[in-house]
């Protein structure tokens, strides 16, 4: 099984709400992802859990809050939200993230279908 | 610091046709390199990888793909177009280097495939 699944499949919110994306995925890796992807345009690395710690935030707002409450499960809790950041949001996962011995650097990532977000 | 250039926004091609999509990348290292598919409102699926070894590689749905070094290319191919090829592909890009690529993958600009009928 290399599926990743995302609930909701579309969110429309106001700016002052608050609403979280989730991400799950059965296939025992320890590598997940939140991308953002605007129409036509390659996805963009927001943030990378590795063995359920945060290891990479590419400098995104704080009104996007990501949370892996185990190996399987990844959420983004999204608080305030500019019209600016309707986009889709892919999550994806990899069979590791390991350092410096580069072995991990191989491994595909599989992507779920998204969520499409509109910020009214 | 890690790239990946795709060429051509846009390629068409008459179904069974061959079909080519274009990957040039940049690394500081050797490269990890990789190809996906996107259709309409989904995500993207892998469909191959270069890791080492032979430079040509086959993946799923009939496409394989070839690396070459010295032109520092990775162009996606398949032999005879179907019109449900018709899609957005990216080529990305890792590099073996840890240091430089700081476990990120880079992805280049999208290609959309039209096949006709």
């Amino acid at each position: 099984d290399t599926e990743v699944t995302q609930t909701p499949k579309h969110l429309v919110m106001g700016m002052t709400n608050k609403k979280s994306l989730k991400c799950e995925q059965h296939m025992g890796h320890r590598a997940m992802y939140w991308y953002k992807q605007k129409a036509k345009k390659p996805p963009e690395l927001m943030f990378v859990y590795s063995y359920e710690k945060l290891s990479i935030n590419e400098s995104v707002p704080s009104r996007f809050s990501p949370e892996c409450p185990n190996s399987s499960l990844l959420n983004l809790h999204l608080h305030a939200l500019q019209p600016e950041d309707s986009a889709l949001y892919l999550c994806a996962s990899s069979q590791g993230l390991l350092g410096p011995s580069g072995s991990a650097l191989s491994y595909e990532q599989y992507f779920g279908p998204g969520t499409r977000l509109t910020v009214t | 610091a890690q790239s990946v250039a795709q060429p051509e926004d846009q390629v068409n091609v008459a179904e069974g046709n061959p079909l080519t999509v274009k990957c040039t990348y940049s690394v500081s290292g050797n490269p990890y390199l990789f190809w996906y598919v996107q259709y309409p409102n989904r995500g993207l699926q892998f469909l191959l990888k270069y890791i080492t070894g032979d430079n040509l590689v086959k993946g799923s749905y009939g496409f394989e793909a070839e690396f070459n070094k010295s032109q520092t290319s990775f162009h996606l191919k398949k032999p005879s177009a179907l019109v449900s090829d018709s899609a957005l592909y990216f080529c990305a890009v890792r590099d073996t280097d840890f240091k430089a690529a700081g476990n990120k993958l880079t992805f280049g600009g999208g290609t959309r495939v039209l096949v006709k009928p």
